[in-house]
């Protein structure tokens, strides 16, 4: 039973540039959120996607945005990086109402330099 | 913004020993749940405990909720190497954004063998 899947895991990019991260939820599964976890920090919630639409969002600005495909997977893009947007990007996967909680994948981790 | 605050930010045991972390929250939950992050990879989801429930075991796991002093417990008994990780408590607010989970800063759990 593949849990969630998340590509690349590494990524090193300059300021300013775009970048795009990937995530297969786990099976069965049709909803999926991203974090963002700063070094020594919780994670932070980005937004979440169900149904192909983005259900709900945090406090990120429009430089992060995502899309969800008809199988569910999804799709973080993040536009014009900054420094401060290195950090370590999770997606976790659940049914839509969270009631038995969520599968995260093992992150990608971003450098900007 | 973070609400839960995990206490102590680093507790190191010897192998064997009990260790026991506090999170303390700031509006109702419908739940809380506690993950273990290895190294600053994936968070790997323990247990979650619904806020009409008081106590939860899971393996060498036991977690108590304390909704009217907005507080829970998790105890690992018998502590192994293996458990040296962070651990962190998300809650998912009652009225809250679905999927939104918010994380504390985390625990340090560093087991000597």
């Amino acid at each position: 039973d593949a849990g969630v899947t998340q590509s690349p895991t590494h990524l090193i990019k300059t300021r300013g540039q775009q970048v795009t991260l990937r995530c297969s939820p786990k099976s069965g599964h049709d909803t999926v959120s991203w974090y963002q976890q700063a070094l020594g920090q919780g994670p932070q919630f980005i937004f979440q996607y169900y149904e192909e639409e983005e259900r709900q969002r945090g406090n990120f600005p429009d430089r992060f945005s995502g899309h969800q495909f008809p199988n569910y997977s999804s799709e973080l893009n993040v536009n014009a990086l900054l420094l401060g947007d290195s950090a370590l990007y999770l997606c976790a996967s659940s049914f839509p109402t969270g009631f038995y909680g969520y599968t995260f994948g093992s992150g990608t981790r971003l450098t900007v330099v | 913004s973070q609400q839960g605050e995990e206490d102590p930010q680093a507790l190191s045991i010897q192998e064997g020993e009990n260790a026991t972390m506090n999170c303390s929250y700031k509006t109702s939950i419908n739940n809380l749940q506690w993950y273990r992050q290895n190294s600053g990879r994936g968070l790997v989801h323990l247990i979650l405990i619904r806020s009409n429930e008081r106590e939860k075991h899971s393996g060498r796991l036991r977690v108590t909720l304390d909704t009217s002093k907005k507080s829970s417990s998790l105890l690992i008994t018998a502590s192994r190497a293996a458990d040296t990780a962070s651990y962190f408590c998300a809650t998912d607010e009652d009225g809250g954004s679905q999927g939104n989970l918010i994380f504390g800063k985390g625990t340090k759990l560093s087991v000597k063998p």
